[in-house]
């Protein structure tokens, strides 16, 4: 059975901080790695990885993929307030459009 | 487009009773997932549609449970009888196949609540 874990369950940082999330999967047929985030509703999409050492990035937040160790890491620099999320990753695999997904990290910015 | 739709917003209903929880995926999607959210398992996929056809129901807890796509502009999720530990937060999600893109959008969620 597909597993992702994260890590770790919850954050809570000062603002202007650095903070780095992590994200281990096991996934057959092993695909993309997403990352998501969720404040109070739907999870929004902030990355999809699909190469080694390839990082992407978006403003202050950026993520990289290690497919050999099979983690991902999510890095939010100057954290802000809005900030505070649930940051979720999924890991699919090829042949079908599952995601599966962690359990999520709860990161909370103080001002 | 208005992006994936779901209604009701929330439900509040009795042990026992029917529940059907409603969405409507992006137009043009062909993947459309059922996923239910607790604080304790997280997002947990229940079943999910390629082309309106079920592939994999495992995630389904039970038999009190069941999902249908009628067409590709609507799918149902029904409870009955519905029990407390069903309360929850129902996500209704669609993508896109293709050999590069496999991000999927959600819609805003029913929060169910059983007493």
């Amino acid at each position: 059975e597909d597993k992702v874990v994260q890590s770790p369950l919850s954050l809570v940082v000062h603002e202007g901080d650095t903070v780095t999330l992590n994200c281990s999967y096991e996934v057959t047929n092993f695909r993309s790695l997403l990352w998501y985030k969720q404040e109070k509703k739907a999870p929004t999409f902030l990355f999809m990885l699909t190469s080694s050492g390839i990082e992407k990035k978006s403003g202050r937040l950026s993520s990289i993929l290690d497919k050999k160790e099979l983690f991902s890491i999510l890095n939010i620099t100057a954290t802000q307030t809005g900030d505070s999320a649930v940051y979720l990753c999924a890991g699919t695999n090829f042949g079908n459009e599952k995601l599966t997904f962690g359990t999520g990290t709860r990161l909370t910015i103080i001002p | 487009d208005a992006g994936v739709i779901q209604s009701p917003r929330h439900e509040v209903t009795e042990m026992g009773q029917e529940v059907t929880l409603r969405c409507k995926p992006i137009s043009g999607h062909d993947y459309l997932f059922w996923y239910r959210q607790t604080m304790m398992r997280g997002l947990e996929l229940l079943i999910y549609f390629n082309n309106n056809v079920p592939i994999d129901d495992s995630g389904m807890p039970e038999d009190r449970f069941s999902a249908k796509m009628p067409n590709a502009s609507f799918s149902t999720l029904k409870i009955q009888p519905s029990e407390p530990r069903d309360s929850a937060v129902y996500f209704c999600a669609s993508s896109f196949s293709s050999w590069a893109n496999t991000e999927a959008f959600f819609g805003q969620g029913t929060r169910l609540t059983v007493v």
